[in-house]
């Protein structure tokens, strides 16, 4: 495969469970980011990783937890979410954890809280 | 602030007819990045163009052009010969060494 690929495309949980959405690049690059991107508002930036280390997180709830094991794999763990943590939920990564670098993102994945 | 604006918030357009794409941004920094993603209703964002605040050369890519005025702080999108595959909401976006802002996005619709 190629890029940037997301699991699974789809998911509704309900607001007890415990899941997790998945990220791979095979781009060979060394920063990673989820970004949110609910209906009729900005992409928000949620967390970066740089080099497997966190480098951003924009005050996002504790109830989503990411995890990068290395710098091809990114993982968001979410439990107890709301109804309003409904949105699709957009992977992304760049060569370097830099701002100006491009960002090349996975085809998202479509995050429904029951 | 530095912000990035698109205040078109939907357009329609007949398939063929040209349409463009307005972005402006506002920034104090004079090195900064400019970048437009187009996302299809697949939900993916494909990277389209990236440029730079020292490169103000018009760039067109087959059906696409962009137009970086600095000036007017704008760095404006236009397809030529539009589409139906051009269906897609186009976001501009803005960059700097520590920030990194999307705008709102533009909805373009082709009519066929």
């Amino acid at each position: 495969e190629t890029g940037v690929t997301q699991t699974p495309r789809h998911l509704v949980m309900g607001m007890t469970n415990k899941k997790s959405l998945k990220c791979e690049q095979h781009l060979g690059h060394n920063a990673m980011y989820w970004y949110k991107q609910s209906a009729k508002k900005p992409l928000e930036l949620m967390f970066v990783y740089n080099f497997k280390e966190q480098t951003e997180n924009n005050s996002v709830p504790s109830r989503f937890s990411p995890e990068c094991p290395n710098s091809s794999h990114l993982f968001l763990h979410l439990h107890t979410l709301q109804p309003e943590d409904s949105a699709l939920y957009l992977c992304a990564s760049s060569r370097r954890g830099f701002y100006t670098d491009t960002q090349y993102f996975g085809p998202g994945t479509r995050l429904t809280v029951l | 602030a530095q912000k990035v604006t698109q205040a078109q918030t939907e357009i329609s357009v007949v398939e063929k007819e040209d349409v463009t794409l307005d972005c402006v941004y506002e920034t104090r920094d004079t090195t900064y990045y400019l970048f437009w993603y187009k996302q299809p209703p697949s939900g993916e964002l494909v990277f389209l163009i990236r440029r730079n605040s020292f490169d103000e050369q018009n760039e067109i890519s087959g059906r696409y052009s962009w137009n970086f005025q600095k000036s007017t702080s704008s760095f404006n999108f236009t397809i030529t010969a539009s589409q139906v595959v051009d269906s897609a909401v186009y976001f501009c976006a803005f960059s700097t060494g520590n920030q990194f802002y999307f705008g709102t996005g533009t909805s373009l619709t082709v009519i066929p």
